[in-house]
């Protein structure tokens, strides 16, 4: 099993619509999850950090942590066109960052 | 806000040649990174440290060393490079070992 696991997508979601991305990792003791947004050529951009379970909301964005089920989830609401790009999430496991390999998000005007 | 910046965007370089990526955070982090990221591969640690003169061997380590003489600057060395080395390179810092900044990237290819 992979470390984190997400879908490469891509996932297309009309604009204006609630964008979700998941994601599951597989080591029980990781205690810090992330999201990074990374656009075509350019390099991630931490957007949201997680650490507790339950959900945490920044604007438009909300993550979601479910410890038991090893499973952490981005929600972009009234998602726009600028939100096209690809979304990492990284799990901290042993202080050590892994990343999976990312979902491609594509917004349709 | 932080700051991590890359010495070149676009590096074009021969096989053989001795390449050096250079990196400076402005934020005083002791942690930096070194990852490159491929179509397919994501994102790979090569190297990392946590303090100066401190260096630790990431996941693929391999044809690369790297150099921290001073907190805020860490550069990635190709001593031979080879065509499979061709790659974007991301720097990045953290002042926890989790929240990582990364820098814009340092595109380089080995013909």
């Amino acid at each position: 099993q992979k470390e984190v696991e997400q879908n490469s997508g891509p996932l297309s979601v009309p604009e204006g619509a609630i964008a979700s991305l998941n994601c599951t990792y597989s080591d029980r003791v990781s205690q810090s999850f992330f999201w990074y947004r990374q656009y075509s050529g350019k390099s991630p951009e931490l957007i949201m950090s997680i650490y507790s379970n339950g959900d945490k909301e920044d604007g438009r964005f909300t993550a979601q942590l479910n410890k038991a089920s090893q499973y952490v989830s981005l929600l972009i609401r009234d998602s726009q066109p600028s939100d096209s790009a690809t979304y990492l999430c990284a799990v901290n496991r042993d202080d050590k960052i892994i990343f999976g390999k990312g979902t491609r998000l594509h917004i349709l005007p | 806000d932080v700051k991590v910046t890359q010495s070149s965007r676009y590096l074009v370089k021969r096989t053989g040649e001795k390449v050096f990526l250079e990196c400076v955070q402005d934020m005083d982090h002791e942690n930096m990174f070194w990852y490159r990221q491929d179509p397919g591969l994501g994102l790979r640690l090569i190297y990392f440290s946590y303090d100066v003169k401190m260096k630790e061997k990431g996941d693929i380590p391999e044809g690369y060393s790297v150099s921290r003489e001073k907190k805020e600057r860490f550069s990635l060395i190709l001593e031979s490079a080879s065509t499979n080395q061709t790659s974007m390179y991301l720097c990045a810092s953290s002042f926890l070992r989790d929240k990582k900044f990364f820098g814009p990237g340092t595109r380089l290819t080995v013909l």
